[in-house]
């Protein structure tokens, strides 16, 4: 069966520090990739997805980045964080041309 | 125009209620309508979802689509203390080769014993 890992839970980070978050997908090649982020009374806002390796659509204009190094790797980065950038992130994962996406845990980012 | 529009709540319901959550959308052209739950902490899982209008009926939960009014409604019969979590519509709209989910603010839902 398919499973998806995102790490780390929980993550406070101070302002003007890098961020690296993973998420890896197994049990399934060639997936869709996806990072959301929730804010507090909000819904998830995409902020980037990857349909294959190296290749990445960004949603929104922001203080973050993505790579895909791999199949069913997926890592959000940032050089400096910003006090907006707190929040909950999720990874998600889908095929191409099904509805229905897989959410990994989430982590939930307080930069201070 | 936000593109799906849903009430935060919180809401707050006696066991045994009825509940109804509801969202609006803008795009006419939408036609996969889902919620997913969302329990405190956790990532989302799908509940369920419709396809153009009409119910669909899953257990206690009924989806329904109202598509010429772009309404949206989740209801959830007899509710448990294990339905309190964060309810989330979400309108797939697929171009690209890649389905793009664009949720609602989410519903806070507390049922109480």
């Amino acid at each position: 069966s398919q499973t998806i890992h995102q790490w780390p839970a929980t993550l406070v980070q101070p302002v003007g520090s890098p961020l690296s978050l993973e998420c890896t997908v197994e049990g399934t090649s060639n997936p869709n990739l996806y990072w959301y982020r929730q804010a507090a009374g909000r819904g998830l806002q995409l902020l980037f997805y990857s349909v294959g390796i190296g290749q990445i659509s960004s949603e929104v204009p922001q203080n973050l980045s993505a790579s895909r190094p791999q199949d069913r790797q997926f890592i959000l980065s940032s050089k400096k964080l910003l006090l907006s950038d707190s929040g909950f992130y999720l990874c998600a994962w889908n095929h191409e041309g099904e509805v229905e996406a897989f959410f990994g845990q989430g982590t939930r980012l307080t930069v201070v | 125009q936000k593109e799906v529009e849903q009430d935060p709540g919180p809401l707050s319901v006696p066991e045994g209620a009825i509940v109804s959550l509801n969202c609006t959308y803008s795009n006419s052209a939408f036609q996969y309508f889902m919620w997913y739950r969302q329990y405190s902490r956790k990532g989302p899982e799908l509940l369920m979802y419709t396809y153009s209008s009409g119910n669909k009926e899953d257990g206690r939960f009924t989806a329904q689509v109202d598509k010429s009014s772009k309404y949206i409604s989740l209801f959830i019969r007899d509710s448990q203390p294990s339905d309190s979590a964060t309810y989330l519509c979400a309108i797939d709209s697929f171009s690209g080769g890649y389905n793009k989910l664009i949720f609602g603010a989410g519903t806070r839902l507390a049922v109480h014993p």
